[in-house]
């Protein structure tokens, strides 16, 4: 079974600084890898989707890395913002056989970005 | 605007009642699935369906019922015999199959439900 960790579980930061969130799972023969954000009381927004096959996607202010041989994805977020804030989750998709496979979620790293 | 919608965005139920969650999506996606949200554990999967008239159990099926009947619409019941029901209930769906399929998950807002 595919165990999805991610570190730390809460980030208190100021404003302005550049922050690394991670994540880490257990298996590595996965179909692709997610970051998510969610608000309070929201559902989930997709941030970034980085394919087995690739080894990094950006979007803005965001860097998604993945290394799938050791397991691991990190989420750069540079110059926070308070807008930031969120709780910040990962998913790993895996691939069986033919078929998409179910996804495995971490339980998220809650962020505070203070002014 | 192609979604997912989820409703009642809030629902209060009393012991012994069944209720129904509706999710629905124009996206046309094949697959839909339901998680359970609580404080500090994670998202918990309770049902998903990779295609109409079919679905399969997640983690957590006991106490929960599902139907999908249209490729649009995957209901979630959750009857009497979940014994702690109390908690926020997330639809999502993806593309189904492989081919050219990022496999991307779409979320719906979310409904919370709440037994006195």
């Amino acid at each position: 079974k595919q165990e999805v960790t991610q570190i730390p579980a809460a980030l208190s930061v100021p404003e302005g600084e550049n922050l690394v969130l991670n994540c880490s799972f257990t298996d590595s023969a996965i179909y692709n890898l997610q970051w998510f954000r969610q608000d309070p009381g929201k559902g989930l927004t997709s941030l970034l989707l980085i394919q087995s096959s690739q080894r990094e996607q950006t979007s803005g202010r965001l860097n998604a890395s993945l290394d799938k041989s050791s397991g691991r994805s990190t989420l750069y977020i540079a110059a926070s913002q308070p807008g930031d804030s969120a709780t910040y989750l990962c998913a790993v998709r895996l691939l069986r056989g033919s078929t998409l496979g179910r996804l495995y979620f971490g339980r998220g790293t809650q962020l505070t970005v203070w002014p | 605007d192609g979604g997912i919608t989820q409703s009642p965005k809030y629902l209060f139920r009393k012991e012994g009642q069944n209720v129904t969650l509706s999710c629905e999506q124009n996206l046309n996606h094949d697959a839909m699935y339901w998680y359970r949200q609580d404080p500090g554990q994670g998202l918990r999967l309770i049902y998903y369906s990779q295609i109409v008239n079919d679905f399969q159990k997640g983690d957590i099926a006991e106490g929960y019922s599902v139907s999908r009947e249209k490729k649009e619409s995957f209901p979630l019941t959750v009857t009497s015999a979940q014994k702690n029901p109390t908690a926020f209930y997330l639809c999502a769906s993806s593309i189904g199959g492989l081919a050219g399929n990022t496999g991307e998950l779409f979320f719906g807002e979310g409904s919370r439900l709440t037994v006195l």
